[in-house]
């Protein structure tokens, strides 16, 4: 059974920084694009960040480009979210998603429960 | 603002049709896939429909994906109380280089 598994979230103060991960289980991580989508309280979805199966291209939100870094660790089946200077409107439920295997751009077919990040004085 | 655009919300009564649409440009919806997302109340997303018109394993044949041009469209026939939800369309930008979503629909059953 696929499982995306979430961690790290919490209140940061504005200007402050947190690192997300998600483990996951159940299927050849090393295999396939991830990504990191987020929503903030009430609103819709928003694409973070993406990064392929070997880690060689990574794509950013232009909300959160030189903020934000994605990393995964295909030896630890994890990837990560390195979130700096964190704003405000940066507070939301941040999901990871399986993506696909191969070149394209393959729909998230696993999602993760999600941490709740929340930027706050 | 999203870069694609959806309704706000939708409704119908149990047994009825509902159709949701998407409508993009030629750097998403034009030149890419779409897919769909459904999330229930409380819930984490979940993949509804892939490249256009696909049903993953598990979905009933209720819901239904069609793209024509940068529009896309969302029909969920045989309407039912447990298809309340907000329902999500998305699709890669060439421009971007990213994902794009559309805002969001909500449907409500009457």
């Amino acid at each position: 059974e696929v499982q995306l598994v979430e961690a790290g979230g919490g209140l940061v103060q504005p200007g402050g920084s947190l690192r997300l991960s998600c483990a996951a289980s159940g299927f050849t991580f090393s295999s396939y694009s991830m990504n990191w989508v987020r929503q903030a309280p009430g609103k819709g979805l928003e694409w973070v960040s993406y990064i392929s199966s070997g880690s060689s291209t990574i794509y950013y939100a232009d909300s959160v480009k030189g903020r934000f870094t994605i990393s995964r660790d295909n030896a630890k089946n994890s990837l990560y979210l390195q979130m700096n200077s964190l704003r405000a409107e940066d507070t939301a439920m941040y999901y990871c998603a399986r993506g696909g295997t191969g070149s394209g751009w393959s729909a998230f077919d696993y999602w993760g429960q999600g941490t709740l990040v929340t930027v706050s004085s | 603002q999203s870069v694609l655009t959806q309704p706000p919300s939708g409704s119908g009564t149990p047994g009825q049709r509902v159709t949701i649409s998407c409508s993009g440009s030629s750097s998403n919806i034009g030149s890419n896939a779409v897919n769909w997302y459904q999330q229930l109340p409380g819930t984490a997303p979940k993949l509804l429909i892939y490249s256009n018109n696909q049903r993953p394993s598990g979905v009933p044949d209720r819901f239904s994906g069609s793209k024509s041009g940068t529009s896309a469209s969302l029909a969920i026939s045989g309407l039912q109380s447990e298809d309340e939800a907000d329902y999500y369309c998305a699709a890669w930008d060439d421009s971007l280089k990213g994902w794009v979503f559309g805002g969001g629909t909500k449907v409500t059953v009457l």
